[in-house]
């Protein structure tokens, strides 16, 4: 079954404590990896898109990868304001049938000051 | 730029109810998209729509209908509101759903079925 699963479900960081996200996922033909930042009673935000294995971006504290079964989200350093939920989404498909979008359920950051 | 705006952010209706979640985007994006978003869950796509005039079934559809009369808007209609429907509903735009395009996502409409 194609499927995004991400963890863990919740992550609680002290200020300045470096971790690492994970959305392992199992689909045929990925087109494309994304990671969304989303705050409370906020829709997601748009942080990366990664497209092959040994791909890498950043920006500020966040650093993302991608294997071919899963993607990391390293944060160096965080501070409060990271604090928030992150998402994946995988777009996957073959290119006779489409691509589908299909989402992780996400994993709650708490930085503590 | 307003990017994507959701109305209203709350609403509260009684089982068998209707009401229409409004959805507009000022960035020219032809693909609109209806998710719901539930506890412990992945968003899952309602409805979408690839430009005006055109739309398309998501993963769960039911219960659920849309239309696309102008490039900018993108309502979502609830008829016969049930509980199952309690949920956070995000409408988000995107350029022509190839693989860079992310999708912009509104702020959401938090809606409950007493």
């Amino acid at each position: 079954e194609d499927q995004v699963t991400q963890s863990p479900e919740a992550l609680r960081l002290q200020e300045g404590e470096s971790s690492s996200l994970n959305c392992s996922y199992t689909v045929s033909g990925l087109r494309g990896l994304f990671w969304y930042r989303q705050d409370p009673g906020k829709g997601p935000e748009f942080l990366f898109t990664l497209y092959s294995a040994g791909e890498e971006k950043e920006k500020e504290r966040l650093k993302a990868t991608l294997t071919k079964k899963e993607s990391f989200l390293h944060i160096t350093a965080p501070k409060p304001e990271d604090s928030a939920t992150y998402l994946c989404a995988v777009r996957w498909g073959e290119e006779t049938s489409g691509s589908r979008l299909t989402f992780g359920e996400g994993t709650q950051l708490t930085v503590n000051p | 730029n307003a990017g994507v705006t959701q109305t209203p952010k709350f609403r509260i209706l009684k089982i068998g109810q209707s009401m229409t979640l409004q959805c507009t985007q000022d960035m020219n994006h032809n693909y609109m998209y209806w998710y719901r978003q539930d506890p412990g869950m992945g968003l899952k796509l309602i409805y979408y729509s690839v430009g005006a005039g055109i739309t398309d079934k998501g993963e769960v559809p039911n219960g659920y209908n849309v239309s696309r009369s102008t490039t900018e808007d993108f309502p979502l209609r609830l008829e016969l509101a049930a509980p199952s429907q309690t949920s956070v509903y995000f409408c988000a735009s995107s350029y022509p759903w190839d693989d860079s395009s992310p999708l912009h996502f509104g702020n959401g409409t938090r809606l409950t079925v007493t």
